[in-house]
């Protein structure tokens, strides 16, 4: 089946860092999601983007759809405590009714 | 307007038990599906069912059962519990097949000892 790679697995940062994550995928996508988790709370939608080379912005998150369709990228600006969480990206291919899920990136924020 | 609701929030069975997991949506959506979590492994999926009387498997099904009889209720059926099942269950809905807008539930947490 497909596989998303997302990385990195974790990362430690001070409030006010940005941040960069991202996923890769084996296959092609048409549509890519960001879900971030709080704790004991399911994943909620941040942004989905459905064209190669898409830019979408949510506030301070900006996600982009890689033109290759096998990767996409996300970026938090000016980080705040609430930001803290696990971040999964999630890929659809039309026709395949299925969404894949990357492995997550956990967020911590160091005070 | 609840969402997605999934019960029980947490759940403890014994190996060769069986219990059903429950997922309600108001949203009048099509499509739902339901996920498991562990460590490591991000979301992997169950079974889906992209409409009232119809379910297909996902990618690891084995355990598990499901049935659509209404657009609302999709319950998860464990037939005979395994400590390998021990996860946090998430129930999701969308208003399509093309489920680019998936709702989540709070998630079940179960254990099997």
């Amino acid at each position: 089946g497909q596989q998303l790679n997302q990385s990195p697995q974790s990362m430690f940062i001070q409030e006010g860092e940005d941040v960069s994550m991202n996923c890769t995928s084996s296959s092609i996508f048409n549509t890519w999601l960001w879900y971030k988790q709080d704790p004991g709370e399911g994943p909620v939608l941040l942004i989905a983007l459905y064209k190669a080379g898409e830019l979408t912005s949510n506030g301070r998150l900006t996600a982009q759809f890689g033109i290759t369709r096998k990767d996409s990228f996300l970026n938090i600006s000016a980080s705040i405590p609430s930001d803290v969480g696990i971040y999964f990206c999630a890929g659809l291919y039309f026709g395949n009714e299925k969404l894949t899920f990357g492995t997550g990136t956990r967020l911590t924020i160091i005070p | 307007n609840a969402g997605v609701t999934q019960t029980p929030k947490f759940q403890v069975l014994k190996t060769g038990q069986s219990m059903t997991l429950q997922c309600a949506q108001d949203m009048n959506h099509e499509y739902m599906s339901w996920y498991r979590q562990d460590p490591g492994m991000g979301l992997r999926l169950i079974h889906y069912s992209v409409g009232a009387g119809i379910t297909d498997q996902g990618e690891v099904p084995n355990g598990y059962n499901v049935s659509r009889s209404t657009t609302e209720d999709f319950p998860l059926r464990l037939l005979s519990a395994a400590p390998s099942q021990t996860s946090v269950y998430f129930c999701a809905s969308s208003l399509t097949r093309m489920n680019t807008e998936a709702f989540f539930g709070q998630g079940t947490r179960l254990t099997v000892v």
